[in-house]
């Protein structure tokens, strides 16, 4: 079965310095691979995706994630911090598709960043 | 259409009453999906539509919960005889077809937040 595991419940930074969110997944099967963001109260906005193509992939606000597949990782990082960044992060493996061909998410237990002026 | 709404935002019920959200995708989106997200996790699949077919359930998803898509539009999603444990964040997803979810990832609302007192 298809799952991921973020390795840290919360992460501090400071206001302009690189951010590291660390993601590991289990799968049996060639995966997707996502990131989410939620912000409080507000729904969860795709911030990138992996879906075989090129191994780095840049999302949006400056966040970027790497596949790497001998270390089964995607972990995400960005190199300064902003204030703006403070939310909850989730990682997310696609399972394989279902006998009525969908994809459904796997969703890790997320990172809340926090960001230190 | 700008997005994916859901209605209402929160929702505080005593236990042992029912409860009805509603979800509006995106109009041309043709998958719908209900995800659960309790305090401190990621969300978990529930329930999933293609036009007005419901093709999958959980087994989170127990007898008390039933979830319809009449005409492939918005959806309801009831909860009856509520308990405690079901207070949670109930996330409403859209996608557009097969091709495309595994790759463009879904398209969020915002969520009802459930409280069962």
């Amino acid at each position: 079965a298809q799952s991921v595991t973020q390795l840290d419940s919360h992460v501090s930074v400071s206001e302009g310095t690189p951010v590291l969110l660390r993601c590991n997944y289990s799968s049996s099967y060639s995966p997707s691979l996502f990131w989410y963001v939620q912000h409080p109260n507000k729904g969860l906005q795709l911030l990138l995706k992996y879906t075989s193509a090129a191994t780095l992939v840049k999302g949006i606000n400056g966040f970027e994630a790497e596949f790497k597949k001998s270390e089964t990782s995607f972990h995400l990082t960005k190199p300064s911090a902003h204030m703006s960044d403070a939310a909850e992060y989730f990682c997310v493996v696609s399972d394989p598709p279902t006998t009525s061909g969908t994809y459904k998410y796997i969703f890790g237990t997320g990172t809340r960043l926090k960001v230190l002026a | 259409d700008t997005g994916v709404s859901q209605d209402p935002r929160h929702k505080i019920t005593k236990r042992g009453q029912n409860v009805t959200f509603r979800c509006d995708p995106i109009s041309e989106h043709n998958r719908l999906y209900w995800y659960r997200q309790t305090l401190g996790q990621g969300p978990e699949f529930l329930t999933y539509f293609q036009n007005e077919a419901q093709l999958e359930k959980s087994r989170l998803l127990s007898d008390r919960f039933s979830a319809e898509r009449p005409k492939g539009s918005f959806s309801t999603l009831e909860i009856q005889r509520t308990e405690q444990g079901d207070s949670a964040m109930y996330l409403c997803a859209s996608s557009l077809d097969r091709s495309r979810d595994r790759g463009y990832g879904y398209t969020f609302g915002s969520g009802t937040r459930l409280t069962v007192v």
